[in-house]
């Protein structure tokens, strides 16, 4: 069984809409939760991270995380083309020296 | 900013080779990591490193080895390259614990 879950995608939305990325996670002990960046070709950027139960929000980037149904989202308001990429949700536990389980990712293309 | 830099983007080694790939944080970042990332299988923990000279295995260590004599320099070796290593290899840095890890550019190698 996967550790971190993610939809591959990809997802499609024309743009100016809000994109909404999901990710669920197995191990009740996680702490922290990040989202990733990661362009064709290129590596992972990071772009959010959020460590408490509620909403995050950086610009057009809101992450929701939900710890009683080990679920983490995140929304891209206004989504623009330049935010077609794929999407990595990463997911820590305490006391291992910020070790990261990813999830696979998930494709989002903006349309025009 | 943080800002990992990899010694080579693209690299190709014979079978057999020995191949070095070295991975540089300017950060103070206790925490280092190495991972490959093949399609469909997502980012797989090689080794990772806590402190200097410490190491710890990651999902997937067989045939690969590390070194850590300095704070800011993570080294990945493959003591005798193999096709099935061919891949893009991507450092990580982190400080702490439950923090982000920032992504050097990444290695893609080609083992013929």
């Amino acid at each position: 069984q996967k550790e971190v879950e993610q939809n591959s995608g990809p997802l499609s939305v024309p743009e100016g809409a809000i994109a909404s990325l999901n990710c669920t996670y197995s191990d009740r002990g996680s702490q922290s939760f990040f989202w990733y960046r990661q362009y064709s070709g290129k590596s992972p950027e990071l772009i959010m991270f959020i460590y408490s139960n509620g909403d995050k929000e950086d610009g057009r980037f809101t992450a929701q995380l939900n710890k009683a149904s080990q679920y983490v989202s995140l929304l891209i308001r206004d989504s623009q083309p330049s935010d077609s990429a794929t999407y990595l949700c990463a997911v820590g536990l305490t006391g291992t020296a910020s070790k990261l389980t990813f999830g696979t990712g998930t494709r989002l293309q903006v349309t025009l | 900013d943080v800002k990992v830099t990899q010694s080579s983007r693209y690299l190709v080694k014979r079978t057999g080779e020995k191949v070095f790939l070295e991975c540089v944080q300017d950060m103070d970042h206790e925490n280092m990591f190495w991972y490959r990332q093949d399609p469909g299988l997502g980012l797989r923990l090689i080794y990772f490193s806590y402190d200097v000279k410490m190491k710890e295995k990651g999902d997937i260590p067989e045939g690969y080895s590390v070194s850590r004599e300095k704070k800011e320099r993570f080294s990945l070796i493959l003591e005798s390259a193999s096709t099935n290593q061919t891949s893009m290899y991507l450092c990580a840095s982190s400080s702490g614990q439950g923090n982000g890890q920032y992504f050097g550019p990444g290695t893609r190698l080609t083992v013929t």
